[in-house]
């Protein structure tokens, strides 16, 4: 069965880049959607964006500005970048997989990355 | 953006019957969208546990349903286990804003 894994600092420097990779094991990252989901300390549960395996990508609107997600097809690895952090990007952030038709629910996900955002 | 709104806690006793209300709107629930929902314990990632509004994934016991009215969905779990205390958040896509939205979560606590 398919397995997802995230990997990046834990720590991010205000106004610096956030950069998170997910890998995928256990099936092909071809044919489906693969999402970013977020959830900060006693906040709310985010979806920041998806990218289908031909590159094509959505984001929230929210944070369209500052998002990039690529896949890298030939790794089976998805990534995610988010520009001019601070404070409030502090969460721990998931990677979860969509379905062959379209992005509906999240299944299965990542066991998360807490990624600080701090001096 | 929780658009999505969940009682913030719900109780019962080992064996009882409790229900997770998710009240959304026209632009997401009422407009048709599936409603999915997912358990989480504490420190780990959320689980998928209903799919398409009244789906099951392999696995799920058929103690948890899932049901939707109007602008409103709901998870109903039957006999109630020591093994279900944990945070539910419903899902689903909402149009206007052009997002996937989630519940705000509530927190099932077996007494």
């Amino acid at each position: 069965q398919v397995q997802l894994q995230e990997s990046g600092p834990g720590l991010v420097k205000p106004s610096e880049t956030l950069s998170l990779t997910c890998t995928v094991s256990g099936g092909s990252i071809s044919g489906y959607y693969w999402s970013w989901v977020r959830q900060p300390p006693g906040k709310g549960t985010e979806w920041i964006g998806n990218v289908y395996y031909d590159g094509s990508t959505n984001y929230n609107p929210s944070l369209n500005a500052r998002v990039t997600i690529s896949v890298d097809t030939s790794k089976n690895q998805f990534s995610l970048k988010l520009s001019s952090v601070n404070a409030a990007d502090t969460a721990v952030y998931y990677c979860a997989s969509g379905q062959r038709e379209g992005l509906r629910w999240f299944d299965p996900w990542g066991q998360g990355t807490l990624v600080t955002v701090s001096s | 953006q929780s658009v999505l709104t969940q009682p913030p806690s719900v109780s019962g006793a080992p064996g009882q019957r409790v229900t997770i209300s998710c009240t959304g709107s026209s632009s997401n629930i009422g407009a048709g969208y599936d409603v999915h929902w997912y358990k989480q314990l504490p420190g780990t990632a959320p689980k998928l546990l209903i799919y398409l509004t009244t789906s099951r994934p392999s696995g799920v016991p058929d103690r948890f349903s899932g049901s939707k009215s109007g602008t409103s969905a709901s998870l109903a779990i039957t006999g109630l286990q020591a093994g279900d205390e944990a945070d539910y958040y419903c899902q689903s896509y909402d149009s206007s804003l052009s997002v996937y939205v989630f519940g705000t979560g509530t927190k099932v606590t077996v007494l």
